[in-house]
């Protein structure tokens, strides 16, 4: 069984653009989350889709938004990029949304901001 | 809210000593707990979870017991291997406050076996 795919793997940016990252789950899976993980701040939540809809958002600003498809696959948006944006951002899907159910990671896209 | 308290590492550890990872956590309720571990240029492997207390989660070789009573969740390794270096997450999913049941991470412990 495929595991969750994120595209592209490295992007490098300058200060003002805007980016698209891309994630397919597990197949089957229909929740996706997004975390960014940096050296300074660790592994934060932005947020959660389940069947289309976002179930949950963490502390970042509106610049940041997602999406998620009618096959559960989902994009994550930052406009305006800052410096402080470089980070790895993971992508994570499990079956449901359930406590219990355990969230499986893509090895992320790694963004640098110049 | 919810939050994990893990030890600081690095942790440097002779091939077959025993590890011990602290991992305590803060939440109401009854969330599920995690260990996740990422090797360099990687994302999160899920290690192993437990979902009740009392519950032990195990998988490598790996152990750790939910404790409800002291709320922790340390990770042990009877005889560690260099391939076993790499940094380990605790995390905790869910409980009453659980704000949707997102992960919430520890730091992070990083762990170096030497031969």
């Amino acid at each position: 069984k495929a595991g969750v795919t994120q595209t592209p793997r490295y992007l490098i940016k300058t200060r003002g653009q805007q980016v698209t990252l891309s994630c397919s789950p597990i197949s089957g899976h229909r929740s996706v989350s997004w975390y960014q993980q940096t050296p300074g701040q660790g592994l934060q939540f932005l947020f959660e889709y389940f069947s289309e809809t976002q179930r949950n958002k963490g502390n970042f600003p509106g610049r940041f938004s997602g999406r998620q498809f009618s096959n559960s696959r989902s994009e994550m948006n930052v406009s305006t990029l800052e410096l402080g944006d470089s980070a790895l951002y993971l992508c994570a899907s499990r079956q449901g949304i359930g406590d219990n159910q355990p969230q499986h990671f893509g090895d992320g896209t790694r963004l640098s901001i110049l | 809210g919810n939050s994990v308290t893990q030890m600081e590492g690095p942790v440097t550890l002779s091939e077959e000593a025993f590890l011990t990872i602290n991992c305590t956590y803060t939440a109401t309720g009854y969330p599920s707990l995690f260990w996740y571990v990422q090797y360099p240029g990687e994302g999160l492997q899920l290690l192993l979870k437990a979902t009740k207390a009392d519950d032990k989660g195990s998988n490598k070789g790996f152990e750790a017991t939910y404790r409800k009573e002291t709320t922790s969740f340390h990770l042990e390794k009877g005889s560690v291997q260099v391939s076993d270096s790499a940094v380990y997450f605790c995390a905790l999913q869910g409980g009453v406050t659980g704000g949707g049941n997102k992960l919430t991470f520890g730091t992070g412990t990083q762990l170096k076996v030497e031969l």
